[in-house]
């Protein structure tokens, strides 16, 4: 079964710092979805990257798929509190269920 | 157009006990799964359905069961409610498209004691 990596678990950054945040798949990405998770609420849908070598942004957030590493990288400009949350990463092995990551916590310090 | 909704938004439960968890798709979509979301984890898929019939299950025991009726709602049902069971409990709605994206609700949060 397919199994994502997130790395890092958790991050403190300072408001005003970029960051990066890597999800790596045991087996192959046919389509990857990043997702934002406030503490103890629902998912807020951030992208979806279906192709190798897209990019996508949303705001001061992009991701990028990389299909030859089996990996997807979340990079986010000049932080902000409003960032601060669980990043979490979603395969789609075929078709639904969604696989999810652990989860990388996001903490944006003034 | 509406989002995702669950009710209730929190829960407690006591060992052997069942509940039902209750969950609204957003308009125009006729697929509902549920996940269950321990502290720290990430979902782990619990089940789907699609126009009322289940269509893809986790690895979770029988005494898991759902519904979907014909507005594409849904339920959760749990049977003798164990401690592991406390979780978040999302339900995510979509259409039923290959990569469609799913929309998740706010979650019911389950306690068992």
């Amino acid at each position: 079964s397919q199994e994502l990596e997130q790395s890092p678990q958790s991050l403190i950054v300072q408001e005003g710092k970029n960051l990066t945040i890597n999800c790596t798949s045991s087996k192959t990405l046919y389509g990857l979805y990043w997702y934002k998770q406030k503490y103890g609420e629902g998912l807020i849908f951030l992208m979806m990257l279906q192709k190798g070598g897209e990019e996508k942004s949303h705001e001061k957030i992009t991701a990028k798929l990389d299909e030859k590493k089996q990996q997807s990288s979340l990079h986010i400009t000049a932080s902000q509190p409003s960032h601060a949350g669980i990043y979490l990463c979603g395969a789609n092995p075929g078709n639904t269920p969604l696989v999810f990551g652990k989860g990388t916590r996001l903490s944006v310090i003034a | 157009e509406t989002g995702v909704t669950q009710s209730p938004t929190h829960l407690i439960k006591t060992r052997g006990q069942q509940v039902t968890l209750r969950c609204s798709s957003q308009s125009g979509h006729n697929t509902v799964s549920w996940y269950q979301q321990a502290l720290g984890q990430g979902p782990q898929f619990i089940f789907q359905y699609y126009r009322e019939e289940e269509n893809g299950r986790g690895n979770f025991p029988p005494r898991f069961s759902g519904l979907q009726f014909p507005n594409y709602s849904s339920e959760l049902n749990v049977n003798a409610l164990e401690l592991d069971d406390s979780a978040l409990y999302l339900c995510a709605s979509s259409s039923r498209k290959r990569m469609e994206t799913q929309y998740f609700g706010p979650g019911t949060r389950l306690l068992v004691l």
